[in-house]
Protein backbone atom coordinates (compact mmCIF):
# COMPACT_ATOMS: atom_id res chain seq x y z
CA UNK A 1 0.00 0.00 0.00
CA UNK A 2 0.91 3.34 -0.73
CA UNK A 3 2.25 5.97 1.61
CA UNK A 4 2.83 9.38 1.40
CA UNK A 5 5.11 11.42 4.12
CA UNK A 6 5.17 15.50 4.17
CA UNK A 7 7.40 17.02 6.59
CA UNK A 8 7.82 19.45 8.05
CA UNK A 9 3.99 19.75 8.84
CA UNK A 10 4.56 23.18 9.02
CA UNK A 11 7.30 26.09 7.93
CA UNK A 12 7.32 29.61 8.13
CA UNK A 13 9.98 31.97 6.10
CA UNK A 14 10.40 35.66 5.52
CA UNK A 15 9.53 36.95 2.33
CA UNK A 16 12.14 36.41 -0.77
CA UNK A 17 13.79 33.41 0.50
CA UNK A 18 14.18 30.27 -1.43
CA UNK A 19 12.59 27.51 0.00
CA UNK A 20 11.82 23.64 -0.67
CA UNK A 21 8.92 21.08 0.45
CA UNK A 22 9.83 17.03 0.64
CA UNK A 23 7.94 14.66 0.13
CA UNK A 24 8.35 10.73 0.28
CA UNK A 25 6.68 7.82 -0.95
CA UNK A 26 6.90 4.13 0.09
CA UNK A 27 6.12 2.85 -3.25
CA UNK A 28 8.45 3.88 -5.97
CA UNK A 29 6.18 2.22 -8.76
CA UNK A 30 4.35 5.31 -9.40
CA UNK A 31 3.27 6.70 -13.00
CA UNK A 32 3.80 10.20 -11.78
CA UNK A 33 3.62 12.24 -8.55
CA UNK A 34 1.53 15.61 -8.62
CA UNK A 35 1.90 18.86 -6.12
CA UNK A 36 -1.27 20.77 -4.81
CA UNK A 37 -1.71 23.92 -3.49
CA UNK A 38 -5.12 24.19 -0.44
CA UNK A 39 -6.07 27.67 0.88
CA UNK A 40 -8.24 27.83 3.85
CA UNK A 41 -11.54 26.77 3.35
CA UNK A 42 -10.76 25.65 -0.31
CA UNK A 43 -10.55 23.32 -2.65
CA UNK A 44 -7.24 21.80 -4.04
CA UNK A 45 -5.55 23.43 -6.55
CA UNK A 46 -3.47 21.32 -9.01
CA UNK A 47 0.02 22.77 -9.41
CA UNK A 48 2.48 20.56 -10.99
CA UNK A 49 2.17 17.25 -12.05
CA UNK A 50 5.69 15.02 -12.95
CA UNK A 51 5.59 12.14 -14.82
CA UNK A 52 7.92 8.69 -13.64
CA UNK A 53 9.82 9.44 -16.79
CA UNK A 54 10.88 13.43 -16.05
CA UNK A 55 13.25 14.50 -13.52
CA UNK A 56 12.11 18.35 -13.00
CA UNK A 57 9.26 20.06 -14.06
CA UNK A 58 8.75 23.76 -13.96
CA UNK A 59 6.07 26.14 -13.70
CA UNK A 60 6.47 29.74 -12.69
CA UNK A 61 8.57 29.85 -9.46
CA UNK A 62 7.94 26.77 -8.63
CA UNK A 63 9.96 23.67 -9.59
CA UNK A 64 9.22 19.87 -8.57
CA UNK A 65 11.58 17.06 -8.98
CA UNK A 66 10.89 13.35 -8.39
CA UNK A 67 13.49 10.43 -7.80
CA UNK A 68 11.78 7.43 -7.73
CA UNK A 69 14.85 5.45 -7.02
CA UNK A 70 15.13 7.15 -3.65
CA UNK A 71 11.15 7.28 -3.21
CA UNK A 72 11.56 11.29 -2.34
CA UNK A 73 10.13 14.07 -4.27
CA UNK A 74 10.63 17.89 -3.82
CA UNK A 75 8.83 21.22 -4.33
CA UNK A 76 11.06 24.50 -5.07
CA UNK A 77 9.56 27.39 -4.41
CA UNK A 78 11.77 30.72 -5.38
CA UNK A 79 11.33 34.58 -3.64
CA UNK A 80 8.52 33.22 -2.02
CA UNK A 81 6.01 36.25 -1.56
CA UNK A 82 3.33 36.16 1.43
CA UNK A 83 0.59 34.65 -1.58
CA UNK A 84 2.37 31.50 -1.23
CA UNK A 85 1.50 31.22 2.61
CA UNK A 86 -1.29 28.34 2.36
CA UNK A 87 -1.13 24.55 2.69
CA UNK A 88 0.77 22.29 -0.10
CA UNK A 89 0.18 18.55 -0.64
CA UNK A 90 1.92 15.77 -2.58
CA UNK A 91 -0.09 13.08 -3.80
CA UNK A 92 1.45 9.94 -5.80
CA UNK A 93 -1.22 6.91 -7.59
CA UNK A 94 -0.89 3.46 -6.20
CA UNK A 95 0.88 0.86 -8.41
CA UNK A 96 -2.76 0.33 -10.03
CA UNK A 97 -3.45 3.70 -10.07
CA UNK A 98 -6.75 2.92 -8.71
CA UNK A 99 -5.86 5.64 -5.62
CA UNK A 100 -4.49 8.45 -5.35
CA UNK A 101 -2.85 8.74 -1.81
CA UNK A 102 -2.15 12.39 -0.53
CA UNK A 103 0.31 13.34 2.23
CA UNK A 104 -0.79 15.44 4.89
CA UNK A 105 0.26 18.77 3.73
CA UNK A 106 2.88 21.19 4.98
CA UNK A 107 1.61 24.80 5.69
CA UNK A 108 3.56 27.12 4.57
CA UNK A 109 3.34 31.14 5.77
CA UNK A 110 5.59 33.40 4.33
CA UNK A 111 6.31 36.77 6.58
CA UNK A 112 6.10 40.33 4.76
CA UNK B 1 -16.00 26.41 -17.81
CA UNK B 2 -17.38 26.34 -14.27
CA UNK B 3 -14.87 23.36 -13.68
CA UNK B 4 -16.10 21.05 -10.49
CA UNK B 5 -18.97 22.87 -8.40
CA UNK B 6 -19.85 21.29 -5.15
CA UNK B 7 -23.32 22.05 -3.01
CA UNK B 8 -24.14 22.66 -0.54
CA UNK B 9 -21.22 24.48 1.20
CA UNK B 10 -22.16 23.79 4.52
CA UNK B 11 -24.86 21.44 5.87
CA UNK B 12 -25.58 20.48 9.40
CA UNK B 13 -27.07 17.25 9.94
CA UNK B 14 -28.90 15.20 12.94
CA UNK B 15 -27.58 11.77 13.81
CA UNK B 16 -29.61 9.39 11.69
CA UNK B 17 -30.70 11.86 8.96
CA UNK B 18 -29.66 11.11 5.44
CA UNK B 19 -28.27 13.62 2.14
CA UNK B 20 -26.73 14.00 -0.63
CA UNK B 21 -23.72 15.88 -1.47
CA UNK B 22 -23.92 17.29 -5.30
CA UNK B 23 -20.94 17.60 -7.70
CA UNK B 24 -20.73 18.49 -11.08
CA UNK B 25 -18.04 19.28 -13.50
CA UNK B 26 -18.45 20.28 -17.63
CA UNK B 27 -15.27 19.43 -18.50
CA UNK B 28 -16.58 16.14 -20.36
CA UNK B 29 -13.90 14.14 -17.68
CA UNK B 30 -15.05 10.20 -17.32
CA UNK B 31 -13.25 9.77 -14.43
CA UNK B 32 -14.85 11.61 -10.89
CA UNK B 33 -13.98 10.81 -7.42
CA UNK B 34 -14.80 11.65 -4.05
CA UNK B 35 -12.50 12.29 -0.85
CA UNK B 36 -13.06 13.23 2.91
CA UNK B 37 -10.17 15.38 4.17
CA UNK B 38 -9.66 14.95 8.00
CA UNK B 39 -6.88 16.86 10.26
CA UNK B 40 -3.92 14.69 10.32
CA UNK B 41 -5.58 12.33 8.18
CA UNK B 42 -5.00 13.87 4.97
CA UNK B 43 -7.84 13.26 2.31
CA UNK B 44 -8.87 9.85 1.50
CA UNK B 45 -10.66 7.98 -1.24
CA UNK B 46 -14.40 7.30 -0.62
CA UNK B 47 -15.69 6.45 -3.95
CA UNK B 48 -14.81 6.73 -7.42
CA UNK B 49 -16.59 6.72 -10.73
CA UNK B 50 -14.23 5.42 -14.25
CA UNK B 51 -17.97 6.64 -16.53
CA UNK B 52 -21.61 7.00 -16.75
CA UNK B 53 -22.92 3.57 -14.73
CA UNK B 54 -19.87 2.79 -13.16
CA UNK B 55 -19.01 3.45 -9.97
CA UNK B 56 -16.06 1.34 -7.46
CA UNK B 57 -15.07 1.34 -3.93
CA UNK B 58 -12.03 3.50 -2.58
CA UNK B 59 -10.28 3.35 1.01
CA UNK B 60 -13.70 4.35 3.17
CA UNK B 61 -16.76 3.32 1.77
CA UNK B 62 -18.71 2.47 4.58
CA UNK B 63 -21.50 4.47 5.06
CA UNK B 64 -21.97 5.95 1.47
CA UNK B 65 -23.80 5.48 -1.49
CA UNK B 66 -23.00 6.38 -5.26
CA UNK B 67 -24.23 6.56 -8.45
CA UNK B 68 -23.42 8.22 -11.94
CA UNK B 69 -26.58 8.36 -14.42
CA UNK B 70 -24.55 11.30 -16.39
CA UNK B 71 -21.13 12.33 -17.50
CA UNK B 72 -21.77 15.28 -15.59
CA UNK B 73 -22.73 14.51 -12.52
CA UNK B 74 -21.57 12.43 -9.40
CA UNK B 75 -23.87 12.54 -5.95
CA UNK B 76 -22.80 11.46 -3.06
CA UNK B 77 -25.36 9.85 -0.07
CA UNK B 78 -24.83 9.30 3.29
CA UNK B 79 -27.77 7.06 4.38
CA UNK B 80 -27.70 7.85 8.01
CA UNK B 81 -25.65 10.43 9.36
CA UNK B 82 -23.29 9.64 12.00
CA UNK B 83 -20.39 11.78 14.38
CA UNK B 84 -17.46 10.15 12.78
CA UNK B 85 -18.75 11.72 9.51
CA UNK B 86 -18.10 14.97 10.00
CA UNK B 87 -15.67 16.26 7.95
CA UNK B 88 -14.79 18.23 4.44
CA UNK B 89 -15.89 16.46 1.42
CA UNK B 90 -14.12 17.04 -1.72
CA UNK B 91 -15.14 15.94 -5.39
CA UNK B 92 -12.48 15.68 -7.96
CA UNK B 93 -12.77 14.49 -12.08
CA UNK B 94 -10.16 14.22 -14.13
CA UNK B 95 -9.04 12.49 -17.80
CA UNK B 96 -7.96 9.77 -16.73
CA UNK B 97 -7.66 7.72 -13.85
CA UNK B 98 -5.51 8.57 -10.71
CA UNK B 99 -2.54 9.05 -12.82
CA UNK B 100 -3.61 12.08 -14.49
CA UNK B 101 -4.15 15.59 -13.26
CA UNK B 102 -7.06 15.98 -10.90
CA UNK B 103 -9.74 18.87 -10.67
CA UNK B 104 -11.15 19.30 -7.29
CA UNK B 105 -14.33 21.37 -6.33
CA UNK B 106 -14.18 23.96 -3.35
CA UNK B 107 -15.48 21.21 -0.93
CA UNK B 108 -18.48 20.89 1.32
CA UNK B 109 -18.28 20.91 5.13
CA UNK B 110 -20.57 18.84 6.57
CA UNK B 111 -21.16 18.79 10.96
CA UNK B 112 -23.16 15.86 12.16
CA UNK B 113 -24.38 16.11 15.56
Amino acid sequence: KQEVTQIPAALSVPEGENLVLNCSFTDSAIYNLQWFRQDPGKGLTSLLLIQSSQREQTSGRLNASLDKSSGRSTLYIAASQPGDSATYLCAAPSGSARQLTFGSGTQLTVLP
Amino acid sequence: NAGVTQTPKFQVLKTGQSMTLQCAQDMNHEYMSWYRQDPGMGLRLIHYSVGAGITDQGEVPNGYNVSRSTTEDFPLRLLSAAPSQTSVYFCASSTGLFSYEQYFGPGTRLTVT
